[in-house]
């Protein structure tokens, strides 16, 4: 079966440090990878997305940055984090090209900037 | 992606059937419709798609309009554990990508 895990799970860092979140895929291959970040109270944001190793396309301009170094890994980094980057961040994957177009998430980064 | 309109939020008592109405009106012929959930800190999580034709699985029904301007999420009989943001998404056929509205939230009330 297929698992997705995401960590860390909780993280607290000051404006201006750095950021590493790291989403790994089992049991399946060459499936597409999403990065997802959710405000306070708001809805999903798609940041990034991945049909394979780096090819990486990004749909909101930003600080942020997604890397896919192997098949089933996805990073999410920053060089400076803004107060705004708070947020609770999902990572996802699905399998190319099925029409049920199923997206599956992982339990996801809670990141609060200070 | 075409867009979604839902309610910002309904209110539903245990054990009864649940209508959660999307509009849709733009959707195009290739536009799927995806509805996603997501409960209290945790990840969306799939639910049910449609193209044209009603549909049913473990979770629940989709309806869609004959004309396809709108579609129905029916939960049966609704539990406490069904209180989650509900998400209606399109998607055209060669997208490889969702993007999330905001959704309805759900209150079932025991």
């Amino acid at each position: 079966s297929q698992t997705i895990h995401q960590w860390p799970a909780t993280l607290v860092q000051p404006v201006g440090s750095p950021l590493s979140l790291e989403c790994t895929v089992e049991g399946t291959s060459n499936p597409n990878l999403y990065w997802y970040r959710q405000a306070a109270g708001r809805g999903l944001q798609l940041l990034f997305y991945s049909v394979g190793i780096g090819q990486i396309s990004s749909e909101v301009p930003q600080n942020l940055s997604a890397s896919r170094p192997q098949d089933r890994q996805f990073i999410l980094s920053s060089k400076k984090l803004l107060l705004s980057d708070s947020g609770f961040y999902l990572c996802a994957w699905s399998v190319r090209g099925r029409v049920s177009y199923e997206q599956y998430f992982g339990p996801g980064t809670r990141l609060t900037v200070t | 992606d075409a867009k979604t309109t839902q309610p910002n939020s309904m209110e539903s008592n245990e054990e009864e059937p649940v209508h959660l109405p999307c509009n849709h009106s733009t959707i195009s012929g290739t536009d799927y419709i995806h509805w996603y959930r997501q409960l209290p800190s945790q990840g969306p999580e799939y639910v049910i798609h449609g193209l044209t034709s009603n549909v049913n699985n473990r979770m629940a029904s989709l309806a869609i309009a004959e004309d396809r301007k709108s579609s129905t999420l029916i939960l049966h009989r609704a539990t406490l554990r069904d209180a989650a943001v509900y998400y209606c998404i399109l998607r055209d056929r060669g997208n490889e990508k969702l993007t999330f509205g905001t959704g309805t939230r759900l209150t079932i009330i025991p």
